[in-house]
């Protein structure tokens, strides 16, 4: 079946060094959401992107999505404490109902 | 606040017991999801709510039933869940069912089943 997968599945970093996480789909996607967990929280909505190379900024984060439509990137650029939680991709292959990633859990060491 | 609330936040039942989770949203949405996390997993979508019509059910047991008495609330009824089933379950809403809709959840309630 579909599945969109994450890499890596952990993360640590030290406070203000980059991060990346990557979501990738075996077929393409139609749209792409992230979200963010932090512990013991929920899910809560980052941002989507829909177009084939599509890049957009929030702040220090920086969400991309391939010319193929079948992978992503979220970025952020000098990690800080607040960062700290799981971040999720959400894919839909055209026509279905979306499908999480595995998440990305980003532990941030001050 | 997302507007979206659940209760109970946690849950401890046996595994013959019958319970029930609630799920209201305050933000005049017309679909309503029901999700499972279970920790080192993605999250399991188990069913969609569109104006009180279920769209999807993904092969859950049976043991796993859902309510939609109206646009804003969603219950899940439980009985005689597995060991298995502990998780925390995520109601979410979102403006209609399309993919490209942004999906709004609840706190969550943390079921553990003994």
């Amino acid at each position: 079946g579909q599945q969109v997968m994450q890499i890596p599945q952990y993360q640590h970093v030290q406070e203000g060094e980059d991060f990346t996480t990557y979501c990738n789909s075996s077929t393409t996607l139609s749209n792409i959401q992230w979200y963010k967990q932090r512990p013991g929280g929920h899910p809560v909505f980052l941002i989507q992107l829909v177009k084939s190379g599509e890049v957009k900024k929030q702040k220090r984060l920086t969400f991309q999505f391939g010319e193929a439509k079948k992978n992503s990137s979220l970025h952020i650029t000098a990690t800080q404490t607040t960062d700290v939680g799981t971040y999720f991709c959400a894919g839909t292959p055209t026509g279905n109902q979306f499908y999480f990633g595995t998440g990305t859990s980003l532990t941030v060491i001050p | 606040e997302t507007g979206v609330t659940q209760t109970p936040r946690h849950l401890v039942m046996g595994m013959t017991n019958k319970k029930s989770l609630k799920c209201e949203q305050h933000l005049g949405h017309n679909a309503m999801y029901w999700y499972k996390q279970s920790a080192k997993k993605p999250l399991e979508l188990m069913f969609v709510y569109n104006f009180k019509e279920q769209t999807e059910n993904n092969s859950v047991p049976s043991r796993f039933s859902p309510e939609c008495p109206n646009s804003s609330h969603l219950f899940l009824h439980l009985h005689t869940l597995q060991p298995e089933d502990s998780a925390l379950y995520l109601c979410a809403s979102s403006q209609g069912d399309r993919a490209q809709e942004t999906q709004y959840f609840g706190p969550g309630t943390r079921l553990l089943v003994l």
